[in-house]
Parts: C-alpha cells; structure tokens; sequence
C-alpha cells in the first residue's frame, strides 16, 4: 500500500545546528505521487512548510530544504542551521489524487 | 486571519452521546477533509468531500458521519461516541486535486469519558 515513514522522535538538537529528518515512501497506487513537509507549531493546525511535485526538483522554505529522490524513494528533510523558533512537530506527506497520507509526524526541539 | 475554522476547539462528551464537530473555510476551496491524529498514528482520514452536498469515506469512517451542506461548512458528526474516538481532530481544504495542498484548522481536542 502507500505509506510514508519518518524519523520517530523526539529529535532534540541545540541552536545553530544542522538537521535532518528522514522520510521515505511507498506509494504502489499513485503513479505520480506529490511529496509534502507539514509543520505544526504548538497550540496551532498543520501548515505547509514545503511541497515538490515532480521527480529529482528541490523545494525550499524558511531555510529547510528537501529533494524529492525517486530512486531511493526519499524526501529528507534539511536545514544548516535550526532557530528555537523552530520547535515543532514536522510531518512527510504523500499525496496524490486529492488525498494525503502522512507519516507519524517527528518532534523537533530546539535547546538555546 | 484564519482561512480553516473548527468549533469547538475543546469539548467533553459522555459515551453514547452525540457530538458534532463542526468546520468552516473561507478558501472557496471545493474539497474538505476530516483527519484525526493519535499518539502513534500520523493523520488518518475519516471522510471527505468534493463539494456541497457530497461526502466520501475515508480510510476509516466506521462510528463517523459527515455532512458538507454548503462548499463552506463540513461536519463532523458522531452519532454515539466512544472512548475510541477520544483524538485531536482536524479539517482541512482544499483546491485543485492534482496539487493535493491542504489547508488546516487548528484542531478540536475530543474527549469521550
């Protein structure tokens, strides 16, 4: 079936530090699946952090990074150098045909 | 100025109790969607709708119904909660199916006792 999974967390990591956090994905049904990163910052609703809908392209947003590999089915996500503003919770999504399936979501912390 | 709208954003509910959760979007946005998140589960979808007057199960709508009487609102209903349905729940909108970008509420925390 199609699934999505990435880092569990929690991931704790200190001010001006690089991050990643994996994801990978199965999608047996989508031919031409969109991948997604979420975040979800506390007392709020999911927002779009970055989406990428063709094959081997990059997207980019608010210094994260993440490049949409097919051949290792993979869609890390990247950022040189994390702010305590960026405590949240980050979820891969897959989507195609109207719908998303999303992983587990990965908390980031992010210590002073 | 919040485009996804859900109410309540907190409520108790008894077992066996009726309870709807309600959502509205000032996106114009054609499509809605019910997701609940459990520890341990990303976001599951319960039911969706492509337009007013339309709604289609999810991946797991047992105990859950739904109603989009309008393209703005959707519902959320569940006729006799349990203490399984006790979740965060959210809505989202969304446009165009071949871009799949959704737009979310800020969720409504559920408890069944």
């Amino acid at each position: 079936g199609d699934s999505v999974t990435q880092t569990e967390g929690p991931v704790t990591v200190s001010e001006s530090e690089s991050l990643i956090i994996n994801c990978t994905y199965s999608a047996t049904s989508i031919a031409y699946p969109n991948l997604f990163w979420y975040v979800r910052y506390p007392g709020e609703g999911l927002q779009l952090l970055l989406k990428v809908i063709t094959a081997g392209q990059k997207g980019s947003s608010r210094g994260f990074e993440a490049t949409y590999n097919k051949e290792t089915t993979s869609f890390h996500l990247q950022k040189a150098s994390v702010q305590e503003s960026d405590s949240a919770v980050y979820y891969c999504a897959l989507g195609g045909g109207g719908k998303l399936i999303f992983g587990l979501g990965t908390t980031l912390q992010v210590q002073p | 100025e919040a485009a996804v709208t859900q109410s309540p954003r907190n409520k108790v509910a008894v077992t066996g109790g009726k309870v709807t959760l309600s959502c509205n979007q000032t996106n114009n946005h054609n499509n809605m969607y019910w997701y609940r998140q459990d520890t341990g589960h990303g976001l599951r979808l319960i039911h969706y709708s492509y337009g007013a007057g339309s709604t289609e199960k999810g991946d797991i709508p047992d105990g859950y119904k739904a109603s989009r009487p309008s393209q703005e609102n959707f519902s959320l209903i569940l006729e006799l909660a349990t203490p399984s349905q006790t979740s965060v729940y959210f809505c989202a909108s969304g446009g165009d199916l071949s871009q799949n970008t959704l737009y979310f509420g800020a969720g409504t925390r559920l408890s069944v006792l």
